[in-house]
């Protein structure tokens, strides 16, 4: 079946523009998390959803950051005002429902951003 | 922070069983053990996850000890395709009540030589 797919793939911006990054997670899959990768690092966790609501993100680096899924399934991550030091690849990832709490994620391929 | 420890890099031949270590010394009771390997321009893939006991799977096999304090990735014969970042992470099993991220370290770049 469809994976976890992201859009733009790329997404090249100036200096204190506003993005929006969106992530399609594998259907039925409740929960989502949203993680940033700097050149030669790891992921870094920023959000995790469980359904609609936010259910730990304390990850989000300040309150540029913010990320909706309104109903549940689809996933947009905003950021405001955007600085040189935001560039990173942006990955999303998708579970089952988290009960038995060690659910394999299911990553995207990632949106990388670029601010000139 | 990353409760983890791994080398950097390891270079392993084509066909070789590929061994890789991780130490994980301040892991809990209710942690377990995950492996996730990231190919070039591609998102995590997840591999193994062990508690205590080994655990063997279609992609690999995972070795911890019995403190539980180290453990060790095997594939047993690698390819070409094997050549990626692997990360070892300790993630804590929150039963009933979800989810918790994963806490990426740095991982180990494998890799594998024709």
């Amino acid at each position: 079946g469809a994976g976890v797919s992201q859009t733009p793939s790329n997404k090249v911006t100036e200096k204190g523009k506003y993005v929006e990054l969106r992530c399609d997670p594998i259907s039925g899959h409740t929960a989502l998390y949203w993680y940033r990768q700097s050149l030669g690092q790891g992921p870094e966790f920023l959000i995790y959803f469980q359904g609609t609501g936010a259910a730990d993100d304390s990850g989000l680096p300040n309150d540029r950051f913010f990320a909706v899924r309104p109903e549940g399934s689809v996933s947009t991550l905003k950021i405001q005002r955007t600085e040189r030091g935001d560039s990173a690849v942006y990955l999303c990832a998708s579970s089952p429902s988290g009960l038995a709490g060690d659910n394999e994620q299911f990553f995207g391929p990632g949106t990388r951003l670029t601010v000139l | 922070d990353a409760k983890t420890t791994q080398p950097p890099s390891m270079d392993c031949a084509e066909g070789r069983a590929a061994n890789l270590p991780c130490n994980h010394s301040t892991i809990s009771g209710n942690e377990y053990v995950y492996w996730y390997r990231q190919i070039h321009s591609q998102g995590p893939q997840y591999i193994i996850h062990g508690l205590k006991n080994n655990e063997t799977n279609e992609m690999a096999s995972l070795i911890i000890t019995e403190d539980r304090k180290s453990s060790t990735l095997i594939l047993p014969h690698a390819t070409l395709r094997d050549t990626a970042v692997y990360y070892c992470i300790v993630r804590v099993r929150l039963y009933g009540r979800g989810n918790t991220p994963l806490v990426f370290g740095k991982g180990t770049r494998l890799s594998v030589i024709a």
